[in-house]
């Protein structure tokens, strides 16, 4: 089936610095890539739908600003969490679409980037 | 939004059969069903999907009501490793975005 990864899986920083995550499509090429985040006991939320060549489009109450999106091939996205806090610690999963058994497609999920902000 | 009602949690004894039900009254026509579950701090893995057919698969299978307003999937042979949160979704195919719910968490007992 098909596989996505993320880099880096787990992720330390400092309030106020800069963190890029990483989403590659391994074995397919993904126009479209989203993004969710996850806090503790809670669901997916999904943040934003990133486009290959075009900007990403965000959910509502999601800051575009803060939540850098660069689609920058077919294999790859990438999430820029800016000026971190606290509050933005959380695990950040992003997913691609593929064809499941070679009928209508489905999402395929990364693995997660567990991200702490101290 | 999510268009999906799952209970909280279920738990289902080791061998047996998991039913794990989900409500989608609102669900359009070109809406299919999707069943994911996620295992802890993992990212949500896919198990099943379909539109008003029954499916079924090495994982899983999925029963949809003919009035396609609610869906159970049935793992028939629950194993301790199947303990995870099991999300179902309602989507139109072809890339847009899935919207989670709360999901079930399924606990295997001995």
């Amino acid at each position: 089936g098909a596989v996505v990864s993320q880099h880096p899986s787990r992720v330390i920083c400092k309030s106020g610095t800069s963190v890029k995550i990483e989403c590659r499509s391994l074995d397919f090429q993904a126009t479209t890539m989203f993004w969710y985040r996850q806090f503790p006991k809670q669901s997916l939320m999904l943040m934003a739908t990133s486009n290959e060549g075009s900007k990403a489009t965000y959910e509502q109450g999601v800051e575009k600003d803060k939540f850098l999106i660069n689609h920058a091939s077919l294999t790859l996205s990438t999430l820029t969490v800016t000026s971190a806090h606290p509050e933005d610690s959380s695990f950040y999963i992003c997913s691609a679409p593929g064809l499941a058994g070679g009928r209508t497609d489905t999402q395929y999920f990364g693995p997660g980037t567990r991200l702490t902000v101290l | 939004d999510a268009k999906t009602t799952q209970p909280t949690s279920m738990d289902c004894a080791e061998g047996r059969a998991a039913n794990l039900p989900c409500n989608h009254s609102t669900i359009s026509g070109n809406e299919y069903v999707y069943w994911y579950r996620q295992i802890h701090s993992q990212g949500p893995q896919y198990i099943i999907h379909g539109l008003k057919n029954n499916e079924t698969n090495e994982m899983a299978s999925l029963i949809i009501t003919e009035d396609r307003k609610s869906s159970t999937l049935i793992l028939p042979h629950a194993t301790l490793r199947d303990t995870a949160v099991y999300y179902c979704i309602v989507r139109v195919a072809a890339g847009n975005q899935f919207y989670f719910g709360t999901g079930t968490s399924l606990t295997v007992i001995p």
